[in-house]
């Protein structure tokens, strides 16, 4: 069972464009949510969260959406450059029950078109 | 801010044989510990996690297994190997507890071959 999905395996987007990647998850304990971005053979790097009591949390060029109604947040890169090409995962956590854990979608590869 | 460490980078080991891949922290004291696991193509598999020196909890069943000797010491060991084994190994951190925020390692590749 997929608790956490990012729908779109891939993505391109020119460069100084707006790259919008989606994720959605159907547990409504989760209220901790992160973003990552994984660079090929290297760990996944730490990007923006987001509380459930935030709609939208910034961080530079990344802002993170978050629509509990829907159970979907989005991570929106404005503007896009080359080296923002890589995979990128979200996961979500359910605060508060004693651990600490991470559940993680499958990714979307998105490529800047220079 | 915490540095993790993954040795080897890459291992190549046949059907059968045993494991041992080691994550070391530096940075930070009585984190929380994490082994992951990337298949191709694949996203992240929580495979055990650790609050403290002698406590793994497993997440997935499978011939893998993990021990926390000291505090920012985490080591994911098999006794056989086996192809499905083969993947992308990841040790992460946490701060503790009520911090959710965990930070990778380099991450070890293992071909089983």
């Amino acid at each position: 069972d997929q608790q956490v999905k990012q729908n779109s395996p891939s993505l391109s987007v020119q460069e100084g464009r707006i790259s919008i990647l989606n994720c959605d998850y159907t547990n409504s304990m989760f209220d901790y949510f992160l973003w990552y971005k994984k660079y090929p053979a290297e760990g996944p790097t730490f990007l923006i969260s987001i509380s459930s009591i935030k709609d939208k949390n910034e961080d530079g060029r990344f802002t993170v959406f978050l629509n509990k109604s829907a159970k979907h947040l989005s991570l929106h890169i404005v503007p896009s450059q080359p080296g923002d090409s890589a995979v990128y995962f979200c996961a979500a956590s359910a605060r508060g029950f004693g651990n600490e854990k991470l559940t993680f979608g499958t990714g979307t590869r998105l490529t800047i078109i220079p | 801010s915490q540095t993790i460490h993954q040795w080897p980078a890459t291992l190549v080991q046949p059907v059968g044989s045993p494991l041992s891949l080691e994550c070391t922290v530096e940075g930070t004291s009585n984190p929380n510990l994490y082994w992951y696991r990337q298949a191709a193509g694949r996203g992240l598999q929580l495979l055990f996690y650790s609050v403290g020196i002698g406590q793994i909890s497993s997440e997935v069943p499978q011939n893998l297994s993990a021990s926390r000797p000291q505090d920012r010491q985490f080591i994911l060991s098999s006794k056989k190997l086996l192809l499905s084994d083969s993947g992308f190994y990841l040790c992460a951190c946490a701060e503790g507890v009520g911090t959710y925020e965990q930070y990778f390692g380099p991450g070890t590749r293992l071909t089983v071959t």
